[in-house]
């Protein structure tokens, strides 16, 4: 069965703090991971995918397939990062169509 | 281009009644996919359209069916609503050449059923 878990619902840190969010998953195969983020207000948009293996906003995350994890960081966390990630995955075995989605993590920046 | 959109924003239903939402993809998007997402949790996949037809479907029962029109846009129906209904229901568009393209995701309609 495909699941994503994020095991924390909200995460407060002052800003400059490092910040990281988790994301375990489980897929029998290779998925392709994806961090999706909703600002206040804002509708849910793509932070990055692990394919592009880039920095978005300063945030990079890293597929381990060792421990099934895709977590998020950023070394130095901005007042403006405070929004909710979602982690998700979609998989060969549906055609990489259908995402499946965390319960998400919110992420509260402080002064 | 105004992206994904959605109507209508919110909506009051009752028990038992039906309902219509509708979506209009991205400028040059062919591909629908719908996500209900029910408070606090994250968004949950409905089911696809490509080319009018329904291409993949979730877990979820014969009360939500979709259609999709000539023009790439798409509706959601849902009959016999139940309270647990009730939620922020969204639609993504992609792109059906190259299987990973990403999905834009409209603002969403927020179903309210009592």
């Amino acid at each position: 069965a495909q699941r994503v878990t994020q095991p924390e619902k909200l995460l407060s840190v002052f800003k400059g703090a490092p910040v990281e969010l988790k994301c375990n998953y489980s897929y029998s195969g290779s998925p392709e991971l994806f961090w999706y983020v909703q600002y206040s207000r804002q509708r849910l948009q793509l932070l990055l995918r692990h394919i592009s293996r880039e920095s978005i906003k300063g945030f990079t995350a890293d597929l381990n397939k060792g421990e099934t994890s895709f977590h998020l960081k950023k070394p130095f966390a901005q007042e403006e990062d405070s929004a909710m990630y979602y982690c998700a995955l979609r998989g060969m075995n549906t055609g990489f169509q259908k995402l499946v989605f965390g319960t998400g993590t919110r992420l509260l920046v402080s002064p | 281009d105004a992206g994904v959109t959605q109507s209508p924003t919110h909506l009051i239903k009752t028990r038992g009644q039906q309902v219509t939402l509708r979506c209009s993809p991205k400028s040059g998007h062919d591909t629908v996919s719908w996500y209900q997402q029910a408070l606090g949790q994250g968004p949950q996949f409905i089911f696809q359209y490509y080319e009018e037809e329904e291409r993949q479907r979730g877990n979820f029962p014969d009360r939500f069916s979709g259609h999709q029109f000539p023009n790439y846009s798409s509706e959601l129906n849902v009959n016999a609503l139940l309270l647990g209904d009730s939620a922020l229901y969204l639609c993504a568009s992609s792109l059906s050449t190259g299987v990973r393209n990403e999905q834009f995701f409209g603002p969403g309609t927020r179903l309210t059923v009592l």
